[in-house]
């Protein structure tokens, strides 16, 4: 079964622009996350979405934001960046059945630099 | 969820066992204990869970002990692949669809040797 998948894996956008990351999940996942991760803050949640709705969100202005397909495929927005977004942006999938672990896969990331 | 205490750096020897602490002393009754592994700028690695007992996959052994305040992560026979920053994270699991968000402290950075 193939992994989770990121696109791009590597970006770079200057401040004030927007962008866009995409996130396949492994087939069956119905949950995807994301994560950022930076070497002062380290790997922080950013949200959480199931059935094409948020339902878990982390402690993240609202420049960042996400949404679910009904394919369970997902992306996430940065608006207005700024040079501190410069992160790695990790998605990950699981299965969410009810009752499960909830155990999480994690995709490549996406490596954004903000210039 | 939980807070979790890792040393931040270990070094083990090619081919022999590399044991990882965990302590979690303040873990709930219905929280998990994962195992993630991170190698530099990948993303992290799920490598093994377990809820009290002890657990064996083909990666690695998770041994929790019985107050369930600490475990071991136990790479049978390193290898230089395994040098990676290992994550310990405890969480309720199963909240009935959805993730809720993995709380990753620093974790342990090891270090084959050759």
């Amino acid at each position: 079964k193939a992994g989770v998948t990121q696109t791009p894996r590597y970006l770079i956008k200057t401040r004030g622009q927007q962008v866009t990351l995409s996130c396949s999940p492994i087939s069956g996942h119905r949950s995807v996350s994301w994560y950022q991760q930076t070497p002062g803050q380290g790997l922080q949640f950013l949200f959480e979405y199931f059935s094409e709705t948020q339902r878990n969100k982390g402690n993240f202005p609202g420049r960042f934001s996400g949404r679910q397909f009904s394919n369970s495929r997902s992306e996430m927005n940065v608006s207005t960046l700024e040079l501190g977004d410069s992160a790695l942006y990790l998605c990950a999938s699981s299965l969410a059945q009810r009752g499960g672990t909830d155990t999480q896969y994690f995709g490549p990331g996406t490596r954004l630099t903000v210039l | 969820d939980a807070k979790t205490t890792q040393p931040p750096s270990m070094d083990c020897a090619e081919g022999r066992a590399a044991n990882l602490p965990c302590n979690h002393s303040t873990i709930s009754g219905n929280e998990y204990v994962y195992w993630y592994r991170q190698i530099h700028s990948q993303g992290p690695q799920y490598i093994i869970h377990g809820l009290k007992n002890n657990e064996t996959n083909e990666m690695a052994s998770l041994i929790i002990t019985e107050d369930r305040k600490s475990s071991t992560l136990i790479l049978p026979h390193a290898t230089l692949r395994d040098t990676a920053v290992y994550y310990c994270i405890v969480r309720v699991a199963g909240r009935g669809g959805g993730a809720d968000g993995l709380t990753f402290g620093k974790g342990t950075h090891l270090i084959i040797q050759p």
